[in-house]
């Protein structure tokens, strides 16, 4: 089944302690994503990734770093939550960047920082 | 004003009945717009995707694009429960490098 799988759904952590979020996809997808969704304030994309080794900032990337060493996982990396990173985020796959190709989300990991 | 405007709601209709959803925008260069859906505790997934202005057809759902007025709609046609989700739309300038404009949502509940 074509799916983007994140890991964990849902963690609790207190501020400064380094955590990491996992996302994998198996549908061979150059392009990558993450976002964070809060009330009131929509999809925030954080960070992006065109393929293995490229990435770059969205338009909410700080506190937060990506890398993609592989083309199937694209990790988020909080090196020092703080309790604004207390949100709802997700990862998304294309096949490229491009509108036309639609973006294929994952079912979300609810982060909260203490 | 922001790039992106959407009515949050809740929006509350009983089964059967005409939802209409709608987003303005400010952004005269925006020509790719889309709809996702997302229910509780799931991802967006793609809903329907336009280009430019005009209307697009899919089965009760069709989506409307008004360019000169910058505004877009979703018209839901027969709703039923199963429609009870929360509607974003997603806007872009162009079809390559840059990024999708969403709106914050519209929640909406079909009531049997």
């Amino acid at each position: 089944e074509a799916q983007v799988t994140q890991n964990p759904r849902y963690l609790i952590t207190v501020t400064g302690k380094k955590l990491t979020v996992t996302c994998s996809q198996n549908m061979n997808h150059e392009y990558m994503s993450w976002y964070r969704q809060d009330p009131g304030l929509g999809l925030r994309q954080i960070y992006y990734s065109m393929n293995v080794e490229v990435t770059d900032k969205g338009d909410v990337p700080e506190g937060y770093k990506v890398s993609r060493k592989e083309k199937r996982n694209f990790p988020l990396i909080l090196e020092s939550p703080s309790p604004n990173q207390t949100s709802l985020y997700f990862c998304a796959s294309s096949l490229r960047r491009a509108v036309a190709y639609e973006q294929y989300f994952g079912p979300g990991t609810r982060l909260t920082v203490t | 004003q922001k790039e992106v405007e959407q009515d949050p709601g809740p929006l509350s209709v009983p089964e059967g009945a005409i939802v209409s959803l709608n987003c303005t925008y400010s952004n005269s260069a925006f020509q790719y717009f889309m709809w996702y859906r997302q229910y509780s505790r799931k991802g967006p997934e793609l809903l329907m995707y336009t280009y430019s202005s005009g209307n697009k057809e899919d089965g009760r759902f069709t989506a409307q694009v008004d360019k000169s007025s910058k505004y877009i709609s979703l018209f839901i046609r027969d709703s039923q429960p199963s429609d009870s989700a929360t509607y974003l739309c997603a806007m872009s300038s162009s079809s390559g490098n840059t990024p999708l404009v969403f709106g914050k949502g519209t929640r909406l509940s079909v009531i049997a």
